[in-house]
């Protein structure tokens, strides 16, 4: 399986904040990567495919990039609704595997 | 705006079977343009993917799973499930189904769309 590890597991910041969290794939996954957001108690919501393609209603203060083994997700302008866990996910090869997650808390 | 409902039992006695099925609202789970997936979520394992299918398509599980997962669809009712037999308390977790948009065949854009999740915990 691929293992994906993410860094840091928790990060303190502030509203207004740039954030960047980095996710690193054990073996080449090209682009193959999604974000997610997890809010308490809810399910995940995709934020970002293929490496870098924003999904549709997401703010545009929300990027992603990267390729190969390592990517990372950059939050601009932190708002309150952001602080949440965040998760990568490759999607290259079965089985699909996520990363352990990223706390983002204020 | 498609949505995913899900149902079934909170509450499962070890060595059974695992039942949850995910109904299909604004969309047809008979679309040749998406897989449909099942995913847990434990708070030691964090997410684990389980498996995805397509209707009339092949499946693909997660190798740690596989001798123990089922997943069907009934288009009439157009919803899919998940079966997981010989349950223990290492299954307890959170969860979710949800959709996996597909381009010429390929998962293209992740999981875009996901259930509300269900709590099973497996106890005597």
């Amino acid at each position: 399986d691929i293992q994906m590890t993410q860094s840091p597991s928790t990060r303190s910041a502030s509203v207004g904040d740039r954030v960047t969290i980095t996710c690193r794939a054990s073996q080449s996954i090209s682009t193959w990567l999604a974000w997610y957001q997890q809010q308490p108690g809810k399910a995940p919501k995709l934020l970002i495919y293929k490496s870098s393609t924003l999904e549709s209603g997401v703010p545009s203060r929300f990027s992603g990039s990267g390729s190969g083994t390592e990517f990372t997700l950059t939050i601009n302008s932190l708002q309150p609704a952001d602080f949440a866990t965040y998760y990568c996910q490759q999607y290259s090869t079965y089985p699909y595997t996520f990363g352990q997650g990223t706390k983002l808390e204020i | 705006q498609l949505q995913l409902q899900q149902s079934g039992p909170g509450l499962v006695k070890p060595s059974e079977t695992l039942s949850l099925t995910c109904t299909v609202s604004g969309g047809s789970v008979s679309s040749s343009t998406y897989r449909w997936a099942w995913i847990r979520q434990t708070p030691g394992e964090g997410l684990e993917w389980i498996g995805s299918f397509s209707d009339g398509g092949s499946s693909n599980l997660n190798p740690s799973l596989k001798s123990r997962v089922a997943m069907s669809v009934d288009t009439s009712k157009n919803q899919f499930s998940l079966k997981l037999i010989s349950v223990t308390a290492a299954d307890t977790a959170v969860y979710y189904c949800a959709r996996q948009p597909t381009a010429a065949g390929i998962d293209y854009f992740g999981m875009d769309v996901w259930g509300q999740g269900t709590t099973v915990t497996v106890s005597s």
